[in-house]
């Protein structure tokens, strides 16, 4: 079974930059995994952020970035606010064409 | 602005079957489009159930493939779940989304509902 990892918890200062990252089990990860990253906070529905490892959607803030960095999955928070405080989710999808995920197990962000 | 519902009961029972359905509006299922299931358990990360394209072809987590069926009904432009032989550990919050083809973007989601399995 495939294993998504990232970390469990980062702290950040307000205005600061912060990168997650999302490792695959089955080796490095790739764009042809199609990275999908979510923010989710308590008691809210996960919110779509990055999709194809970098492109944003239309609502996501300047500030989140997405890419690929040492075989894994990254997101960057630049410039931090208070508001981006939540857990982030990676999303990948294995096996050309199947359209079913594996998701990591979640970073929760912390703003201090 | 396509805006998805799950619906369905807040409880079953040990050994039976959950039943959801994912009401989508603002956008017709038969269009085109993936329409998948998500479920997070209390306090624990997302877990990717299965995934159901608008001609009927079906997609499973090679975890829950056994025990899930995932239907579409274009008539009504819904989809549904059923997960059969439960247990409380398939108690938690289940989420419909869209996911679009390609790029395997999920996009809009439904807020979510709880499904408790308890006698």
């Amino acid at each position: 079974q495939t294993v998504v990892t990232q970390e469990p918890s980062l702290t950040v200062s307000p205005g600061g930059t912060v990168t997650l990252t999302c490792a695959s089990s089955t080796g490095a990860v790739t764009s042809g995994n199609s990275p999908n990253w979510f923010q989710q906070k308590p008691g809210q529905a996960p919110r779509a952020l990055i999709y194809s490892t970098s492109i944003k959607h239309s609502w996501t803030p300047a500030r989140f970035s997405g890419s690929l960095l040492g075989g894994k999955a990254a997101l960057t928070l630049s410039g931090v606010q208070p508001e981006d405080e939540a857990e982030y989710y990676c999303l990948l999808y294995y096996g050309g064409g199947q359209p079913v995920g594996v998701f990591g197990g979640g970073t929760k962000v912390t703003v201090l | 602005q396509v805006q998805l519902q799950e619906s369905g009961p807040g409880l079953v029972k040990p050994s039976e079957t959950l039943s959801l359905t994912c009401t989508v509006s603002g956008y017709s299922i038969s269009s085109g489009y993936y329409w998948g299931w998500i479920r997070q358990p209390p306090e624990k990360g997302l877990e990717w159930i299965g995934t159901i394209y608008h001609s009927g072809s079906t997609y499973y987590s090679p975890v829950l493939k056994s025990r899930v069926t995932i239907s579409v009904d274009t008539s009504k432009n819904q989809f549904s779940l059923k997960l059969r032989s439960v247990t409380a550990a398939d108690t938690a919050v289940y989420y419909c989304a869209r996911v679009s083809g390609g790029s395997y973007r999920a996009d809009f989601w439904g807020q979510g509902t709880l499904v408790t399995v308890s006698s």
